[in-house]
Formats: structure tokens, C-alpha cells, sequence
């Protein structure tokens, strides 16, 4: 079965500095790879996808993410935070074998200090 | 979200009371998802439609049900609401798995 692990509950960052924040999957063919931001008390918006092609992917808001086949993992990254990136995110992953469903992982909490 | 819409937002409830969650969608989407997000484990998956009475159950599906009569609306039931079920729902909706979901704003349900 899929399963989707973010390792870091929360994390800090500085106002100005670079993210990372980390996506490790379990499947064995080919995912489909999403990132989701959430708000405080809103739905969920996508940032960015990843089927194939380019493994370095560009979404809204100034982020990428990066798919690395051999480490499993699917890291999003920021060069620059933003106060109003403070938010919960969320990696999912899907399968052709598992139709068009999706497994989140248990999110990230991002808090941006000035 | 544009297209997709969660009745109620917010919603207080006994235990043992049937409840219903309805998710309403103006994209003529053929997928559609209900999950439950709780502290700790991000979204799990209640239920999902692949098409107009077409269902089928997700990890988390004990206590559930769902209905699909037509394409725009999706609902999600309670039969008999427990403490446990106290939680935020989300529903999503899904043109095909190229376009990842489009989310509700979520219905919070307390039940006490």
C-alpha cells in the first residue's frame, strides 16, 4: 500500500531564508506527487504536481519541488519564505494501480519568525 | 473554492444522532472524496465516487456512508455519531488523477 511520511511535524524558518521541507514515499512503481498548503480554518490549495518528465517541478507561490527516484522522496523547497507562507503542508501521493485516490501525509507546520 | 461547496460549515451534535454532510460541485467532476483531517494524521480517506451511484470505501470507512444520486452532490453520513467522529471533513473533487483534487473549505463537526 502507498504511505506518504513527513518527517518534521513543525519547523521555523527566518523571514528571508530558504525552506525545505521533506516528503518520503513508499510504492514501488511510479507515483503521482502533489504538494497542498493549508491555511489556518481553509480547504487545501495545490502548489504543485509531478507524473513525469522533469523531475524538478515548479509551482505557485515561488515554490519547486524536486522527485528523486532513489531516495523516494519528493522535497518541496522555497529560496525565500515569506511571512505568508506560515501555513500547514501536506505531500500526497497517487497510483494508477490505486485509481485516482490520494495518501496524505500527516503535514508539516510551518512558522516564519521576523 | 470556486465550484465546490461543504454544507454545513460548522456543525454540534449528540452521540448516537444521525448526521449528514453534503458536498455540492458545479465542475460536472466525475471523481469525488470525502476525508477526514485529525491532528497528527493529516487526511485519511471516509469514501470515494467514481461516478453517479458508484462508490467505494476508503481506509477509515467504519461508521460511514455515502450516497451519490447525481453528479453535483456527494453526501456523507453518520449513521449514529460517536465521540470519534468528532473532526474537521473535507470533501474533493477530481476531473481525472492528471489534476490532483480541488478541496472544500470543510465542515467542522463536533459531536458531543
Amino acid at each position: 500500500a502507498q504511505s506518504v511520511t513527513q518527517p518534521d511535524i513543525h519547523i521555523t524558518v527566518s523571514e528571508g531564508a530558504s525552506l525545505e521541507l521533506r516528503c518520503n514515499y513508499s510504492y514501488g512503481a511510479t507515483p503521482y506527487l502533489f504538494w497542498y498548503v493549508q491555511s489556518p480554518g481553509q480547504g487545501l490549495q495545490l502548489l504543485l504536481k509531478y507524473f513525469s518528465g522533469d523531475t524538478l517541478v515548479q509551482g505557485i507561490k515561488g515554490f519547486e519541488a524536486e522527485f528523486k527516484r532513489s531516495q523516494s522522496s519528493f522535497n518541496l523547497r522555497k529560496p525565500s519564505v515569506h511571512w505568508s507562507d506560515a501555513a500547514e503542508y501536506f505531500c500526497a501521493v497517487g497510483a494508477q494501480e490505486y485509481g485516482n485516490k490520494l495518501v496524505f501525509g500527516a503535514g508539516t507546520i510551518l512558522r516564519v519568525k521576523s | 473554492d470556486a465550484g465546490i461547496t461543504q454544507s454545513p460549515r460548522h456543525k454540534v451534535t449528540e452521540t448516537g444522532t444521525p448526521v449528514t454532510l453534503r458536498c455540492h460541485q458545479t465542475e460536472n467532476h466525475r471523481y469525488m472524496y470525502w476525508y477526514r483531517q485529525d491532528p497528527g494524521h493529516g487526511l485519511r480517506l471516509i469514501h470515494y465516487s467514481y461516478g453517479v451511484k458508484d462508490t467505494d470505501k476508503g481506509e477509515v470507512s467504519d461508521g460511514y456512508s455515502v450516497s451519490r444520486s447525481k453528479t453535483e452532490d456527494f453526501l456523507l453520513t453518520l449513521e449514529s455519531a460517536t465521540s470519534s467522529q468528532t473532526s474537521v471533513y473535507f470533501c474533493a473533487i477530481s476531473e481525472s488523477r492528471s489534476y490532483g483534487y480541488t478541496f472544500g473549505s470543510g465542515t467542522r463537526l463536533t459531536v458531543v
